[in-house]
């Protein structure tokens, strides 16, 4: 049962415009959402979060919107840079469960060409 | 992320042998997870613990198992009964209060030859 869901496996930008990463989820339980940055042979690094109880949550170039009825997140990115070409993984967890664990996507591959 | 130390980065075993993979933090926090990122794939939990002395599986937790006797230390054992141990394997840390992101280590990639 994949409870949170990429359906996009890779987008491709130019520089400058904006990057748009879709994420959907299942657990109506989930009440905490991120955005992980990953290169190859590297461990994720954190981006952005945002908590049920918003709708919106901004970081500079990095804005992330939650549609709760949806069960939906998106992670805008703007401008779009070259170096922000990377695999973008969303991520979920529910206060109620054990330990604030995770569940993760499968990944977006996004690409910045010059 | 700084602070979180995963090693070595490479790693081979034959096939029928456990080997531990090692995962130190200087962070303080208080939480500990392993996971496992096969290709084209999100990550998937194989434990975690949240005090020490105490661990829960996760969601994979079959032919690995762990301890925690220190705060800063939570090694992975890959145990021969892991029937596909070759993956890229990550620890992540948390404080422990609510809504705070998972900070990862670099990752160990074990190859079983």
């Amino acid at each position: 049962d994949q409870q949170v869901k990429q359906n996009s496996p890779s987008l491709s930008v130019q520089e400058g415009r904006i990057s748009i990463l879709n994420c959907d989820y299942t657990n109506s339980m989930f009440d905490y959402f991120l955005w992980y940055k990953k290169y190859p042979a590297e461990g994720p690094t954190f981006l952005i979060s945002i908590s049920s109880i918003k709708d919106k949550n901004e970081d500079g170039r990095f804005t992330v919107f939650l549609n709760k009825s949806a069960k939906h997140l998106s992670l805008h990115i703007v401008p779009s840079q070259p170096g922000d070409s990377a695999v973008y993984f969303c991520a979920a967890s529910a206060r109620e469960t054990s330990g604030s664990r995770l569940t993760f996507g499968e990944g977006t591959q996004l690409t910045v060409n010059p | 992320d700084g602070g979180i130390t995963q090693s070595p980065k490479y790693l081979f075993r034959k096939e029928g042998q456990n080997v531990t993979l090692s995962c130190e933090q200087n962070l303080n926090h208080d939480a500990m997870y392993w996971y496992r990122q096969d290709p084209g794939q999100g990550l998937r939990l194989i434990y975690y613990s949240q005090i020490v002395n105490d661990f829960q599986k996760g969601d994979i937790a079959e032919g690995y198992s762990v301890s925690r006797e220190k705060k800063e230390s939570f090694p992975l054992t890959v145990t021969s009964a892991q029937k596909n141990p070759t993956a890229f394997y990550l620890c992540a840390t948390k404080l422990r209060t609510a809504n705070q992101p998972q900070h990862f280590g670099d990752g160990t990639r074990l190859s079983i030859l």
